[in-house]
């Protein structure tokens, strides 16, 4: 079993719309959670990071954290076609850790 | 300031071929990683180092080898290229920092196309 689970997709949804991605993850030690963008052809970039339980808003973004069900997710809210990317959750154990483990990714297309 | 800088950015190889990819970060990280990503797999580290002078294993280290002689630069070596190795490598680097203000950002180059033939 993976230590992340993501979702592949691909999701295409309309502009506009909702979107949630989301991340399980079997390592109830992880401590920080991440939420990494990634265009075509090019490096990701991370969008959103939470540390422990919870929420965090950042514009049209929310992450949320549940540690009790192992559970991360990525919402987006009146999406549009540049958020059209691969989004990869990312976690890993403390601030010092040297290793980040990342999900599969997650290929997003907003239609317009 | 041109962040994590990679060479070659596409390379095809031979079967049994030897290469080397370099990464190079002017950020002053002390942290360096390579990944390979390949498609339904993710990002899979392979190696990484915490400093200058020092390298571990990650999670797919087997076919590669890496140093970290400078600070700034890590490389990634393939000493006898197979197909398997046909990836998109991606090299990281971060700073590590107290819980207050760490933010889990890694910084990643564009990647490095590489197919084996």
């Amino acid at each position: 079993q993976k230590e992340v689970e993501q979702d592949p997709g691909p999701l295409s949804v309309p502009e506009g719309a909702i979107v949630s991605l989301n991340c399980t993850y079997s390592n109830s030690a992880f401590q920080y959670f991440m939420w990494y963008r990634q265009y075509s052809r090019k490096g990701p970039e991370l969008l959103m990071y939470t540390y422990s339980s919870g929420n965090k808003e950042d514009g049209r973004f929310t992450a949320q954290v549940d540690k009790s069900s192992k559970y991360i997710s990525l919402f987006i809210r009146d999406s549009q076609p540049s958020d059209s990317a691969t989004y990869l959750c990312a976690m890993n154990l403390y601030s010092g850790a040297s290793k980040i483990i990342f999900g599969s990714g997650t290929r997003l297309s907003i239609r317009p | 300031n041109a962040g994590v800088t990679q060479t070659p950015k596409f390379r095809v190889l031979k079967t049994g071929q030897s290469m080397t990819l370099l990464c190079a970060q002017d950020m002053n990280h002390e942290y360096m990683y390579w990944y390979r990503q390949d498609p339904g797999m993710g990002l899979r580290l392979i190696h990484y180092s915490v400093g200058e002078g020092t390298t571990a294993k990650g999670e797919v280290p087997d076919g590669y080898n890496v140093s970290r002689l400078k600070k700034q630069n890590f490389l990634l070596g393939l000493e006898s290229a197979a197909p398997s190795q046909t990836s998109v490598y991606f090299c990281a680097s971060t700073l590590t920092g107290l819980a207050g203000d760490y933010t889990g950002e890694l910084f990643f180059g564009e990647g490095s196309r590489l197919t084996v033939l």
